[in-house]
């Protein structure tokens, strides 16, 4: 049984740039959220996307989107990025109270 | 506002026994989780505590009181495996986001 897979590995992108970034969640799991973690810091609640509509969404300004498919995978859009943006990209999906982490997406913004 | 508090580092030997603490202050509570954190890997999920007392899990114990706003994370036995970052995790009111702390990381010496 796969787990939660999370696309690409690492990411290089130039300030301005946009970037999209995607999520497979563990079979079963009907509910993705996604997290940013900067170095040193617990991760931090982006959104979370349900029956493909976001469904809540944390202190993150709009140039952050994101897409739920009807296969329950997602993605996450970043627009204009800044080098603030530089930080893993956690996703998580569950069903239930339980949130299973991917490995994340490392992005450097340069 | 929402706040939780961990300690930055702590260290200890194989074998020994280490209690790791969180406090919270947060707007809504509808549980609290212990997630462990490796470098440069996802978070795994340790435990998570939603009435007040002590949950045990092998090696790993997590204890809460809501009317303190306060958990413990308590690890027996210590291997050098257990050498990670340890989150604390307050789920919000609506049971949708998590807020984590800014984690605590563990060295485990021989």
């Amino acid at each position: 049984d796969a787990g939660v897979t999370q696309s690409p590995t690492h990411l290089i992108k130039t300030r301005g740039q946009q970037v999209t970034l995607r999520c497979s969640p563990k079979s079963g799991h009907d509910t993705v959220s996604w997290y940013q973690q900067a170095l040193g810091q617990g991760p931090q609640f982006i959104f979370q996307y349900y029956e493909e509509e976001e469904r809540q969404r944390g202190n993150f300004p709009d140039r952050f989107s994101g897409h739920q498919f009807p296969n329950y995978s997602s993605e996450l859009n970043v627009n204009a990025l800044l080098l603030g943006d530089s930080a893993l990209y956690l996703c998580a999906s569950s069903r239930g109270y339980e949130q299973y982490f991917g490995p994340g997406t490392r992005l450097t913004v340069t | 506002g929402q706040n939780i508090d961990q300690p930055t580092e702590m260290t200890a030997t194989e074998g020994a026994i280490v209690q790791i603490n969180c406090t919270y202050q947060t707007s809504g509570f509808n549980g609290l989780f212990w997630y462990q954190q490796h470098a440069g890997e996802a978070p795994t999920f340790l435990s998570y505590n939603v009435l007040d007392g002590l949950e045990e899990k092998g090696r790993f114990s997590s204890f809460l009181s809501r009317s303190k706003g306060y958990s413990y994370l308590l690890l027996k036995e210590l291997q050098m495996k257990d050498s990670a970052s340890y989150l604390c995790a307050v789920e919000d009111q609506a049971g949708t986001a998590l807020i984590f702390g800014k984690g605590t990381t563990l060295s485990v010496s021989s």
